[in-house]
C-alpha cells in the first residue's frame, strides 16, 4: 500500500490556459473521486469513477472540467480554458466501495492549482 | 444536501485538555466518518461509525452517533499541539445505494496550545 499519490503537488497556471492533474490510487481500490476545496472549505465534490466508469458528475462541474480513468487505474483531471476561479486545492481519494455504502476514503495530498 | 454541519467552527484550547466537536446532519445514513487535514494536506480518515453503533473507541478518539437526533461528536482527549488541524465529519449521500458517495461539511478548526 504506497497511498494515493497527485501530481503535480503545485501548478501555476495563466488564465486561459488548459491543466492537466493526475491521481494514482490504492491500487486494489475500484472507487476514485476528486474533491476540489477553497481555503476555509470542506472538499466540495466533482466527480467518481467505479472502475472505469464515470458514475457521477457534479452539477457545479462545467464542461470545461473533463476526467478519465482508463483502464480503472489511473485518474487525469482536466481543466480547459482556466479561469481564476478555478483556483483551489484539487484532492483526489480512492476507496474500496463494499456493500452500498463506502468504506473509507485515502486522499492524495493535493494539487494546488493558482490562475493568475 | 446531505451534507453534514460541524460545530463550533473553531476551537482553542490548551493541552491536555479534552476537545469536543460536533456533526449534525440531515437524512438517514448508512455510516459517518470523521477525517482530519492539516494545513496544505490531503484528509486522512480518523474513524468510522455505522448506524447501528452508538459509540466507537480509537486510541484518545471516542465517536459517538445518535440516529433520532441526527448528529454525532468527536472527542479528543488529553490533546497534544499536534492535534493542531482541521476536522471534517463526512456522511453518504444518498445514504444507500451504488450511487452514494461521501459529503463533507466545513470543518473544525481546532488549535491546541501548548
Amino acid at each position: 500500500d504506497t497511498g494515493v499519490s497527485q501530481d503535480p503537488r503545485h501548478k501555476i497556471t495563466k488564465r486561459g490556459q488548459n491543466v492537466t492533474f493526475r491521481c494514482d490510487p490504492i491500487s486494489e481500490h475500484n472507487r476514485l473521486y476528486w474533491y476540489r476545496q477553497t481555503l476555509g472549505q470542506g472538499p466540495e465534490f466533482l466527480t467518481y469513477f467505479q472502475n472505469e466508469a464515470q458514475l457521477e458528475k457534479s452539477r457545479l462541474l462545467s464542461d470545461r472540467f473533463s476526467a478519465e480513468r482508463p483502464k480503472g487505474s489511473f485518474s487525469t483531471l482536466e481543466i480547459q480554458r482556466t479561469e481564476q476561479g478555478d483556483s483551489a486545492m484539487y484532492l483526489c481519494a480512492s476507496s474500496l466501495f463494499g456493500v452500498w455504502a463506502n468504506e473509507k476514503l485515502f486522499f492524495g495530498s493535493g494539487t494546488q492549482l493558482s490562475v493568475l | 444536501s446531505q451534507q453534514g454541519e460541524e460545530d463550533p467552527q473553531a476551537l482553542s484550547i490548551q493541552e491536555g485538555e479534552n476537545a469536543t466537536m460536533n456533526c449534525s446532519y440531515k437524512t438517514s445514513i448508512n455510516n459517518l466518518q470523521w477525517y482530519r487535514q492539516n494545513s496544505g494536506r490531503g484528509l486522512v480518515h480518523l474513524i468510522l461509525i455505522r448506524s447501528n453503533e452508538r459509540e466507537k473507541h480509537s486510541g484518545r478518539l471516542r465517536v459517538t452517533l445518535d440516529t433520532s437526533k441526527k448528529s454525532s461528536s468527536l472527542l479528543i482527549t488529553a490533546s497534544r499541539a499536534a492535534d493542531t488541524a482541521s476536522y471534517f465529519c463526512a456522511t453518504e449521500y444518498p445514504f444507500y445505494g451504488a450511487n452514494s458517495k461521501l459529503t463533507f461539511g466545513k470543518g473544525i478548526t481546532l488549535s491546541v496550545r501548548p
